[in-house]
């Protein structure tokens, strides 16, 4: 079936280190969305990519699609104690629901 | 504009009973989708529907699960004689079209089955 694998399922980092949290899906995906949800928290959105190759960046969050449409990554440069949370990637495969995968919980060490 | 309402944001049940979750999506959100998350999971899809249209329920168990999405007032998920299995964050999510757009979530009905 279709599937989004998402590596790793934990990371700790301390607080000013990067963090890079890695998306692959079994087929190729129409778009991926990222998502973060807080400790207790709902899942918001962060940003969505649609073109092969693209890349965007939000502040400190760099985000990358695969040329193949296939994979997906989330860069967090310089973790601050605020990015605690889970980050789920979320793939369309054009069947009108999103699949997410199982999520990347960042704890961060002061 | 208030985002999307879930209610009740605890439920408690004993085994055997039901259980009726609501949602009220974003004011000119028609789409609807409910997904289900054990601690420590992630989101699970269980179904997909429009105003008075299940779009696809196909992560919904056939047995005791069921949803709707009335024309008027919130979409329901319902759950029949819950089951210790059943405890689990339950999640409403809309958008104003269909998923290529982003989901705004509820905060979410955690329920807990005694």
């Amino acid at each position: 079936g279709q599937q989004v694998m998402q590596i790793p399922q934990y990371q700790h980092v301390q607080e000013g280190e990067d963090f890079t949290t890695y998306c692959n899906s079994s087929t190729t995906l129409s778009n991926i969305q990222w998502y973060k949800q807080r400790p207790g928290g709902h899942p918001v959105f962060l940003i969505q990519l649609v073109k092969s190759g693209e890349v965007k960046k939000q502040k400190r969050l760099t985000f990358q699609f695969g040329e193949a449409k296939k994979n997906s990554s989330l860069h967090i440069t310089a973790t601050q104690t605020t990015d605690v949370g889970t980050y789920f990637c979320a793939g369309d495969f054009g069947n009108e629901k999103l699949t997410f995968g199982t999520g990347t919980r960042l704890t961060i060490i002061p | 504009n208030a985002g999307v309402m879930q209610n009740p944001r605890h439920l408690v049940r004993r085994r055997g009973q039901e259980a009726r979750l609501r949602c009220s999506p974003m004011k000119g959100h028609s789409h609807v989708y409910w997904y289900r998350q054990l601690p420590e999971e992630g989101l699970k899809f269980m179904v997909y529907l429009q105003k008075e249209n299940i779009i696809d329920e196909s992560g919904m168990p056939k047995e005791r699960f069921s949803a709707e999405f009335p024309k008027e007032g919130p979409s329901i998920l319902r759950i029949q004689q819950v089951v210790r299995g059943d405890s689990a964050a339950y999640f409403c999510a809309s958008s104003a079209v269909a998923t290529n757009e982003k989901l705004f979530f509820g905060s979410g009905t955690q329920l807990s089955v005694l």
